[in-house]
């Protein structure tokens, strides 16, 4: 059972365009959901991490928008560079026990010039 | 943020050794650190979780008997592939989280394996 589903598998944005990734979950008990940006042969990065008692969250140029009683959250990126070319995943983990992570399957982002 | 350092980064090996990875957390005390493992365009995931000085829990489907998980200090996680196979070829990344209600994981740079 996949907790965490996340669309598009695959984005190709212009330069200066909007990119945005979405996500939703499956299980209520999920309290904590972060996006992490991944470029080839590294590990993860935390880019922004929003909890559900907030609907948006703003760092900089990228923004997560939370709704709770869709159970889905999803990731803007404005003013999208080719710098931000990479893999995306958002996240979620429980405010119990381990809380250990469940990461959804990723986003290929291409920002072309 | 805070530095999760893994080591090594590439790592080739012949069939039936044992490969060890470190994964070290340098500005911050972990409280917890977590294994992943990473095949070609796919997500994370989760093979075990360790805590300091106690027994790591594993993810269903993952052996504990190959993948050793020992976490002795809290700077310090060491995960040991035993006799390794050419299936066992992937990427590792661990991460770790500090202190207790804190759900921030930092993740290492991770480390690829080749078993050849």
């Amino acid at each position: 059972q996949q907790q965490v589903k996340q669309s598009p598998q695959s984005l190709i944005v212009q330069k200066g365009g909007i990119s945005i990734i979405n996500c939703a979950y499956e299980n209520t008990a999920f309290d904590y959901f972060p996006w992490y940006q991944q470029f080839p042969g590294k590990g993860p990065a935390l880019l922004i991490a929003i909890r559900p008692d907030v609907s948006e969250k703003k760092e900089g140029r990228f923004t997560i928008s939370f709704n709770k009683s869709a159970k889905q959250f999803s990731l803007h990126i404005m003013d999208s560079q080719p710098g931000d070319s990479a893999t995306y995943f958002c996240a979620a983990s429980k405010n119990t026990g381990r809380r250990a992570l469940t990461f959804g399957s990723g986003t290929r982002l291409q920002v072309q010039p | 943020g805070a530095v999760v350092s893994q080591h090594p980064s590439w790592v080739i090996c012949k069939s039936g050794t044992s490969v060890k990875i470190e994964c070290r957390s340098l500005d911050f005390q972990a409280t917890t650190m977590f294994w992943y493992r990473q095949f070609p365009k796919q997500s994370l995931m989760l093979m075990a979780t360790s805590n300091e000085g106690s027994k790591a829990t594993y993810e269903q489907g993952v052996e504990k008997d190959k993948f050793l998980i020992n976490h002795a200090s809290l700077t310090l996680s060491t995960l040991t592939v035993t006799s390794a196979h050419p299936e066992d070829s992937s990427f590792y990344i661990c991460s770790a989280r500090g202190l207790a209600g804190i759900d921030i994981q930092y993740f290492g740079a991770g480390t690829r394996l080749s078993v050849l």
